[in-house]
């Protein structure tokens, strides 16, 4: 079945740094993908919807200028954290629409802040 | 915006019985409805995914219903296993296409 891809799996950063992420489609082209964040112990929250060609949509709350997206190409969507603080830990997973409606999601990364 | 309730919020079961998890949503006017897994620290994967024009998917141990006029879907896992362990998530993507999703059954299978 289709597989997306995300990397790195797991990251630690100084305060101050950016941190940028990747969600790739392996099998198949995505001109949207979702990303989300997830604390601990709670449900995925939407952050942003990347389209590709054009503009991210934001969630209401979400800075646009904190958490940079880019959908460089039919296959490749780039989340990057800009002046990481420790509150910006968390656990970033995307996910991409299939040709059936099906969503299919990475494997997360977990972003530690120092 | 769509809103997901799943019910029970937390389950444990020993390990070979029958088990369902509710899932029911505000917004009827949906796509499609996923079912997911999520293990501790990872990402989601799909179990089943059922159109809106279909009532019902199986795979191996696992059914899946849909309801749509009624806005609710269960999720039946059959001899149920440890490691069936895991966090279930419902997914149905409303017509606004706000693709939220809610807290989950946290399921446990004891031996």
């Amino acid at each position: 079945g289709a597989v997306v891809s995300q990397h790195p799996s797991w990251v630690i950063c100084k305060s101050g740094t950016s941190v940028k992420i990747e969600c790739r489609s392996l099998d198949f082209q995505a001109t949207t993908m979702f990303w989300y964040r997830q604390f601990p112990k709670q449900s995925l929250m939407l952050m942003a919807t990347s389209n590709e060609g054009s503009k991210a949509t934001y969630e209401q709350g979400v800075e646009k200028d904190k958490f940079l997206i880019n959908h460089a190409s039919l296959t490749l969507s780039t989340l990057t954290v800009t002046s990481a603080h420790p509150e910006d830990s968390s656990f970033y997973i995307c996910s991409a629409p299939g040709t059936t409606g099906e969503l299919f999601f990475g494997e997360g990364s977990r972003l530690t802040v120092l | 915006k769509q809103e997901v309730t799943q019910i029970p919020a937390a389950l444990s079961v020993p390990e070979g019985e029958n088990l369902v998890l509710n899932c029911s949503f505000t917004d009827s006017a949906i796509y499609n409805l996923q079912w997911f897994r999520q293990d501790p620290g990872k990402g989601l994967t799909s179990l089943l995914l059922i159109q809106s024009s279909q009532r019902e998917q199986t795979s191996g141990r696992l059914n899946a219903s849909l309801d749509k006029s009624s806005g609710r879907s269960t999720l039946y896992i059959a001899a149920s296993q440890p490691g069936d362990s895991a966090t279930y998530l419902c997914f149905p993507p409303g017509g606004g296409n706000k693709l939220t999703f809610g807290t989950g059954t946290q399921l446990k299978v004891e031996l």
